[in-house]
């Protein structure tokens, strides 16, 4: 069974910190992502990666960089953490083949900015 | 500019009736339409899914209904248990893209 793995459930970050949020896949996925989730708006994607340090800015990446250096892992990271990035932020991860294998989720982690 | 909507961002249901979920997309472009569901604490999971050349698409309980003309995509669940309770997310794709684009999603409650 796929498991995708967020390494923190909760974090509180103060505004202006450097925040890194870890994503860890135990499937060989090619493709891996990081949304964040917001009432009203549902799932946004902010980046996504296809292979091992490539990788595509999604619709909201202002404020964010990633990097993936291995293939199971994928960083997300706020450069200077604001209160509007308070959000719940999943990764996930996909095969080569795209949306004809969905995507597979982590449980998510809850980041607030204070 | 959301290109993927659940205009109705909640649903109750009596357990045992069918409960219809409903989304409409923008992007003629789209080609493949997913359905996520969402329990608290948890991440989004695979529900059902339909091809831009099909119109109906059924998977024991879930069935999703695709209207092209109309940009529109129903999902289906009959009969409505308990456990079905969660948010569901509708999402959409074009097949060579890897970007999913995801409707706000709408909470379902079935009740006993």
């Amino acid at each position: 069974d796929v498991k995708v793995t967020q390494s923190s459930r909760y974090l509180v970050k103060r505004t202006g910190e450097k925040v890194f949020l870890e994503c860890v896949q135990d499937m060989d996925h090619e493709n891996m992502f990081w949304y964040r989730q917001d009432p009203g708006l549902g799932l946004r994607l902010i980046y996504f990666s296809y292979d091992v340090k490539m990788k595509e800015k999604g619709d909201i990446p202002e404020g964010y960089s990633v990097s993936r250096e291995k293939k199971e892992r994928f960083s997300l990271i706020l450069e200077s953490a604001s209160t509007n990035q308070t959000s719940m932020y999943l990764c996930a991860s996909s095969p080569r083949e795209g949306f004809h294998s969905p995507l597979h989720f982590g449980n998510g982690t809850r980041l607030t900015v204070t | 500019d959301q290109q993927v909507k659940q205009n109705s961002p909640s649903l109750s249901v009596q357990e045992g009736r069918i409960s219809i979920l409903n989304c409409d997309y923008t992007n003629s472009m789209f080609d493949y339409f997913l359905w996520y569901k969402k329990y608290p604490a948890e991440g989004p999971t695979f529900l059902i899914s339909i091809s831009s050349i099909k119109d109906k698409n059924e998977d024991g309980r879930f069935t999703v209904f695709l209207n092209k003309s109309a940009k529109h995509l129903s999902l289906h669940i009959v009969p409505s248990q308990p456990g079905d309770s969660a948010v569901y997310f509708c999402a959409a794709a074009r097949v060579t893209d890897y970007k999913l684009s995801f409707g706000a999603g709408t909470t379902v409650t079935v009740r006993a």
